[in-house]
């Protein structure tokens, strides 16, 4: 089993719709959960980070981390054109400053 | 704002070349990663260091080097250059220490090299 697991899509969304993007884990030592993003030929740039379980809100963007599950979640609501990119996840154990990362989903919003 | 630089956005070789990708960082980070991303396979670790002139093999060392000579700047070095090494290629650093506001250990990558080896 790998330690990570992400669904690579590709997805395809309307635009305005609620988008979900999800990672599954099995290292219970994993404690930060990161998600980035990358747009076509650049590299990723981090999005949003929750430390433990819960939520954390940005704007349109809510990430959600689930840790008996092993089962983290990014939700975008009233998706736009410009959230077009590929989300990864990424987590570590917190000391272990190497991360893990997801292969990535292919996120397309149409217009 | 640029914190993290890849020497050349894209880069044609041929067979049997020896390549340089160079990467320099201007956070004072301590780790410095080298990846390769390609279709279906995600990112994949070659290299890293944690130090000046230390470094660590990651998941596919097989048929590169990595030279970390000041802090700063982290080189990946394709000895002799095949097809299947035809990727994109980034490079990140982060803080060894975790960030100053965050503390996380989250990486700033560069915008990558797409290296064509014909």
């Amino acid at each position: 089993q790998k330690e990570v697991e992400q669904d690579p899509g590709p997805l395809s969304v309307p635009e305005g719709a609620i988008v979900s993007l999800n990672c599954t884990y099995s290292n219970s030592a994993f404690q930060y959960f990161m998600w980035y993003r990358q747009y076509s030929r650049k590299g990723p740039e981090l999005l949003m980070y929750t430390y433990s379980s819960g939520n954390k809100e940005d704007g349109r963007f809510t990430a959600q981390v689930d840790k008996s599950s092993k089962y983290i979640s990014l939700f975008i609501r009233d998706s736009q054109p410009s959230d077009s990119a590929t989300y990864l996840c990424a987590m570590s154990g917190g000391s272990n400053y190497k991360l893990t990362f997801g292969k990535g989903t292919l996120l397309t919003v149409n217009p | 704002d640029v914190k993290v630089t890849q020497s050349s956005r894209y880069l044609v070789k041929r067979t049997g070349e020896k390549v340089f990708l160079e990467c320099v960082q201007d956070m004072d980070h301590e780790n410095m990663f080298w990846y390769r991303q390609d279709p279906g396979l995600g990112l994949r670790l070659i290299y890293f260091s944690y130090d000046v002139k230390m470094k660590e093999k990651g998941d596919i060392p097989e048929g590169y080097s990595v030279s970390r000579e000041k802090k700063e700047r982290f080189s990946l070095i394709l000895e002799s250059a095949s097809t299947n090494q035809t990727s994109m290629y980034l490079c990140a650093s982060s803080s060894l220490y975790g960030d100053r506001d965050t503390g996380l250990y989250g990486y700033t990558f560069g915008s990558g090299t797409r290296l064509t080896v014909v």
